[in-house]
């Protein structure tokens, strides 16, 4: 196990387009995260996963945004009709108990 | 609401010297602090928390609850230490990591 990985690293598309991303957390970890990061930003919080369970959403998930772990060991974010703001590195954290998570590489987005 | 301030974005130091990046915190519960490292072109890293008291690399931080403060500290800089340093808490039972914008600590030779 190397930790946790993202898949793709980079993804371009075109504004309206749909994106999903996927993140293969450390394997005996039952909590998951996602973040968003813009240039001199630090990681902002989108949600948490518990198992397969989503327990908890940030007010930036808008409704353009979907993320589902359904076996409680990968999960997907995905990303719908997509927009100029929504460029930005998507990364994925994993933990066993608590916050302060191991992160994995992050998926850089750029929407055009 | 909970906010973290890193109120300096670059420090400049030379190797040798002591370094102290510092963070402040906005929250009225018992927060649990965390310092993160990003060195170039790797992954965000944990550095330490303020729960295990662990000093990392030579640095340390006190969490100081009267003055809402988690400032990392090292006696004395090393030019591997030149990194990008983020800041974040979490608390009041949700697992959600607030982080602060950063700062980026160069250590010149």
């Amino acid at each position: 196990d190397t930790g946790v990985s993202q898949n793709p690293r980079h993804k371009i598309t075109k504004r309206g387009q749909n994106v999903t991303f996927r993140c293969d957390p450390i394997s005996e970890h039952n909590r998951l995260y996602w973040y968003r990061q813009t240039l001199g930003q630090g990681p902002e919080f989108l949600t948490y996963f518990q198992n397969e369970a989503q327990l908890e959403k940030s007010r930036l998930l808008s409704d353009r945004f979907s993320a589902e772990r359904p076996k409680g060991s990968f999960s997907t974010l995905e990303i719908q009709r997509t927009e100029q703001g929504d460029s930005a590195m998507y990364l994925c954290a994993s933990s066993l108990a608590g916050a302060g998570g191991y992160f994995g590489p992050g998926t850089r987005l750029t929407v055009t | 609401a909970q906010r973290v301030t890193q109120p300096e974005k670059l420090l400049s130091v030379f190797k040798g010297a002591p370094v102290e990046l510092k963070c402040n915190y906005s929250y009225s519960g018992s927060p649990e602090l965390f310092w993160y490292v990003q060195y170039s072109r790797q992954r965000l890293q944990l550095l330490l928390r303020h729960i295990s008291r662990e000093s990392i690399k030579g640095f340390t931080a006190d969490l100081n609850k009267g003055e809402t403060s988690f400032h990392l500290k090292k006696p004395f800089a090393q030019e591997e230490d030149s990194a990008m340093y983020y800041c974040a808490l979490s608390g009041g039972g949700s697992e959600k990591l607030v982080f602060g914008k950063g700062m980026k600590l160069t250590v010149n030779p």
